[in-house]
C-alpha cells in the first residue's frame, strides 16, 4: 500500500516560515491535499490539488509537489497556526485514500 | 450552511456491532461521494471507507475489510456506517467527510462521534 511520510514535529517563531514535507514514491504524479487539525477539532482542508486553496483559507498557506516530496508552506506564521497538519492522496492502484502520519506545528 | 452531523457513537463490547449515522444539510447529498475517516486517541487520521453518490460503489480500508458496511439514503440526506466484529483497535473518533466534485480530497467534515470498544 502507498505510504506517506511526514516529520513528527516542526517548530517555528511567529512571523517566520514553516515548511512541512510529505514524502511518497513518485508523489509528484499525484494530487496532494493538506488538512489542518486544531486540538479537539475536526480537520479543515487548507490546500487541495497540490497548491489550490479553498475559499476562506489565507494566502499564507501554499503548497507544492514534485518528484518524491510535496510541501506545505505557512508564511508569516501566527499563533493560531499551531495545529497538526496532514497530507493526503488518493492511491489509484489500491483505490484507497491515504493520509500521512501528521506533523505537529509548534509556534514558539 | 453546509453541515455534517454524526451520531450513534458510544461504548461497545469486543465482537459487538455499532451503527453510525451522518446527517447532511445545506447541500444535496446525492451530488457527492461520501467517506468515513477515523482517528484513534492521540493518533493520526485513517481513511475507513467511501461510497459513490448512488451507493453502487464502495471502498474500504484493509483494516476493516469484511467487517464494515457503508451505505446511504439520499432521500433522508443520511450516510451510515455499520461496523461489526468490533476490536479494541476500532476505538476512535469517527468523522464523516464530503468529497468535492473533482479533487480526491475531503472538503467538509463533521464534528465526529466517539466509539469506544471495551469489555
Amino acid at each position: 500500500s502507498y505510504v506517506l511520510t511526514q516529520p513528527p514535529s516542526v517548530s517555528v517563531a511567529p512571523g517566520q516560515t514553516a515548511t512541512i514535507s510529505c514524502g511518497g514514491d513518485k508523489i509528484g504524479s499525484k494530487g496532494v491535499h493538506w488538512y489542518q487539525q486544531e486540538a479537539g477539532q475536526a480537520p479543515v482542508l487548507v490546500v487541495y490539488d497540490d497548491s489550490d486553496r479553498p475559499s476562506g483559507i489565507p494566502d499564507r498557506f501554499s503548497g507544492s509537489n514534485s518528484g518524491n516530496t510535496a510541501t506545505l508552506t505557512i508564511s508569516r506564521v501566527e499563533a493560531e497556526d499551531e495545529a497538526d497538519y496532514y497530507c493526503q492522496v488518493w492511491d489509484s492502484d489500491s483505490d484507497h485514500w491515504v493520509f500521512g502520519g501528521g506533523t505537529k506545528v509548534t509556534v514558539l | 450552511q453546509v453541515q455534517l452531523v454524526e451520531s450513534g457513537g458510544g461504548v461497545a463490547q469486543p465482537g459487538g456491532s455499532l451503527r453510525l449515522s451522518c446527517a447532511a444539510s445545506g447541500f444535496t447529498l446525492s451530488d457527492h461521494t461520501m467517506h468515513w475517516v477515523r482517528q484513534a486517541p492521540g493518533k493520526g487520521l485513517e481513511w475507513v471507507a467511501g461510497i459513490s453518490w448512488d451507493g453502487k460503489n464502495q471502498h474500504e480500508a484493509d483494516s476493516v475489510k469484511g467487517r464494515l458496511t457503508i451505505s446511504r439514503d439520499n432521500s433522508k440526506n443520511t450516510l451510515y456506517l455499520e461496523l461489526n466484529s468490533l476490536r479494541l483497535e476500532d476505538t476512535a473518533i469517527y468523522y464523516c467527510a464530503r468529497a468535492p466534485s473533482g479533487p480526491y480530497c475531503f472538503d467538509t467534515w463533521g464534528q465526529g462521534t466517539m466509539v469506544t470498544v471495551s469489555s
